[in-house]
């Protein structure tokens, strides 16, 4: 079974362009949520997919936005960078039932913004 | 903000059993355990999570206390490899999980 997939794993960016980053989903997996994890932090909850849709979000901004794919994967896309975005983004995915939400991370991709 | 109470570093001897505590005294009855860890500059990687009952797995033992206030993360053998930085989580299933700032373990050969 492959794990979580995520790209790129390193880009740079300047303050006002947008970026987009890839995850693929761990095989059997149908809800993917992304983190954002500043230097010296824990993760911190961005948004969840499930079915195609939105469902639950964290405290950022609507220039934060996503989308996931029949094939369950999905992309983060951030609008508008500022120097605060500056961080590692990770990706997990997770197969929603009604019991344990065990999240399947990839290895993230780290944004600098300049 | 997190549900969690955890110190914020620790040292362990390799070789020893490392035992790392968290507190979640607001815990309500359908709320799972979770604990994950972080090596340096790597996603955090799931260990193990429990409901009520003690769990262990090929990684870990998840001690819960009666009243499910508090709980300890056992790693029975702990090596250099076990240096990360550990999550513990308080969540309903199927709601995302929030993190806190998790402990700092070091083991020292």
């Amino acid at each position: 079974e492959t794990g979580v997939t995520q790209s790129p794993t390193h880009l740079i960016k300047t303050r006002g362009q947008q970026v987009t980053l890839r995850c693929s989903s761990q095989s059997g997996h149908n809800t993917v949520s992304w983190y954002q994890q500043a230097l010296g932090q824990g993760p911190q909850f961005i948004f969840q997919y499930y079915r195609e849709e939105e469902n639950g979000r964290g405290n950022f901004p609507p220039r934060f936005s996503g989308l996931q794919f029949p094939n369950y994967s999905s992309e983060l896309n951030v609008n508008a960078l500022e120097l605060d975005d500056s961080a590692l983004y990770l990706c997990a995915s997770s197969f929603r039932s009604s019991g344990a939400n065990v999240l399947t991370f990839g290895a993230g991709s780290r944004l600098t913004v300049l | 903000d997190a549900k969690t109470t955890q110190p914020t570093s620790m040292d362990c001897a390799e070789g020893r059993a490392a035992n790392l505590p968290c507190n979640h005294s607001t815990i309500s009855g359908n709320e799972y355990v979770y604990w994950y860890r972080q090596i340096h500059s790597q996603g955090p990687q799931y260990i193990i999570h429990g409901l009520k009952n003690n769990e262990t797995n090929e990684m870990a033992s998840l001690i819960i206390t009666e009243d499910r206030k508090s709980s300890t993360l056992i790693l029975p053998h702990a090596t250099l490899r076990d240096t990360a930085v550990y999550y513990c989580i308080v969540s309903l299933g199927n709601t995302p999980l929030v993190f806190g700032k998790g402990t700092r373990l070091s083991v020292i050969a």
